[in-house]
């Protein structure tokens, strides 16, 4: 069984960092590209970010681009997301997913950024 | 960037009914080289993650209900979804895998009488 556990969120001030984490199983992680995805409250998604199964390529969004780094630790079967910077505007649910049209999400970890 | 426009933004039907929602993309998600559209359909019911439901506009994921039916091409996308039941209560989405950015839908809610 595919899952997918994020952890590391909470509640930090503007201008603070935070790293996310985002543990697999039950699939050959290293062989899969993976993707970060966000709801702020009441919203819609947004995609931002993705790495490739070898870490050969990352792609942002706008929104986030020189702020978030994606990276992985395939001998951990683990993805995160270090984020810098952050802004009010960043408050969200924040969403790992499996691959190349997201076959498989987390659970989600929240993150809130207010001072 | 692809722009996705998705309708309606909420809808409300009795169960036994059947309800359409549409997505439109700025851009056409129709690959030349393997003739497979890359956009995709998911569900998220309240207080859950997203599921994934249709996958290359019209292949059902493993486990999903035959009720769930994913159709178009190009630029044009539909999901139907025959007979609602109870359990389908939900927001939906549509997701365009095409290229970077990748770009999601505006949500559409689902509500049952």
């Amino acid at each position: 069984e595919v899952q997918l556990v994020e952890s590391g969120g909470g509640l930090v001030k503007p201008g603070s960092s935070l790293k996310l984490s985002c543990v697999a199983s039950g699939f050959t992680f290293s062989s899969y590209g993976m993707h970060w995805i966000r709801q702020a409250p009441k919203k819609g998604l947004e995609w931002i970010a993705l790495i490739y199964y070898d870490s050969s390529n990352k792609y942002y969004a706008d929104s986030v681009k020189g702020r978030f780094t994606i990276s992985r630790d395939n001998s951990k079967n683990t993805l995160y997301l270090e984020m810098n910077s952050l802004r009010s505007e960043d408050t969200a649910m924040y969403y790992c997913a499996k691959s190349g049209y997201f076959d498989y999400w987390g659970q989600g970890v929240m993150v809130t950024v207010s001072s | 960037d692809i722009v996705m426009t998705q309708s309606p933004f909420s809808l409300a039907v009795s169960e036994g009914e059947m309800v359409t929602i549409n997505c439109k993309s700025s851009q056409s998600l129709l690959s030349s080289g393997n003739q497979k559209n890359y956009l995709a359909w998911y569900q998220q019911k309240p207080g859950q993650s997203p599921k994934l439901l249709i996958y290359y506009a019209s292949t059902r994921q493993s486990g999903v209900p035959d009720r769930f039916i994913g159709s178009g091409s190009g630029t044009d996308f539909t999901l139907t979804i025959s007979d609602v039941q109870a359990e389908d209560l939900a927001d939906y989405y549509c997701l365009q895998h095409y290229s970077s950015p990748f770009t999601f839908g505006s949500g559409t809610k689902l509500e049952i009488k």
